[in-house]
């Protein structure tokens, strides 16, 4: 059956550094990738899109990879800040479908 | 920007009543879906509508129904209500297109708890 495995253990960084954050998916083979926020007690809010052709994509401190041959994409956030703390969900779509599996998020904590 | 609206924050309901919980979105958005969200276990979807009247059964529908009577309105239904349907239900929007970038918009979420 389809996987998506995320750290389910926090991570935690200081301040200024960069943060990775990894998405491993199995019996997938996705169209495309995305990458959501969320915050507690709120909805995930998108970040970012990278498409199976597409080896990184970038926007502003964020930066994401996808590699299908490993069958991962990581997630960077580069001089992270506090107000960066959050959970991140991945989401892999299948070709030919319009509708993305989430994974479990991983708990981002960037201390002062 | 989409928004997406859904009618409570919080809500607390007694076993076997039947709730009605609304979500409207404003970006004329084809898509919408409801998922529960519970520790550990993530996103789940329940059902989804692509079109105004249609419906399709997620991957958790049981003790679930839903009406897309408007574009812009998905309404989840709890015919009755049980304990283990506490959780955070969150409503999402996707666009008119469904080719690989639809982006879901989500609500703010609707924390239930039966009692």
């Amino acid at each position: 059956s389809q996987k998506i495995e995320q750290n389910s253990e926090a991570l935690n960084i200081q301040e200024g550094k960069t943060a990775t954050l990894t998405c491993n998916y199995t019996n997938y083979s996705p169209a495309y990738l995305q990458w959501y926020r969320q915050d507690p007690g709120r909805g995930p809010v998108f970040l970012l899109l990278i498409r199976e052709n597409e080896k990184e994509k970038r926007k502003e401190r964020l930066k994401v990879t996808f590699d299908t041959t490993l069958k991962q994409s990581l997630f960077h956030i580069t001089a992270s800040q506090p107000a960066d703390s959050a959970t991140y969900l991945c989401a892999p779509t299948s070709g030919g479908s319009y509708i993305p599996t989430f994974g479990r998020g991983t708990s981002l904590i960037v201390h002062p | 920007d989409v928004k997406v609206t859904q009618s409570s924050r919080y809500l607390v309901k007694r076993t076997g009543e039947k709730v009605f919980l609304e979500c409207v979105q404003d970006m004329d958005h084809e898509n919408m879906f409801w998922y529960r969200q519970d520790p550990g276990l993530g996103l789940r979807l329940i059902y989804f509508s692509y079109d105004v009247k249609m419906k399709e059964k997620g991957d958790i529908p049981e003790g679930y129904s839903v009406s897309r009577e408007k574009k812009e309105r998905f309404s989840l239904i709890l015919e009755s209500a049980s304990t283990n349907q506490t959780s955070m239900y969150l409503c999402a929007s996707s666009g008119s297109d469904r080719g690989p970038t639809d982006t879901q918009y989500f609500g703010p979420g609707t924390r239930l708890t039966v009692l």
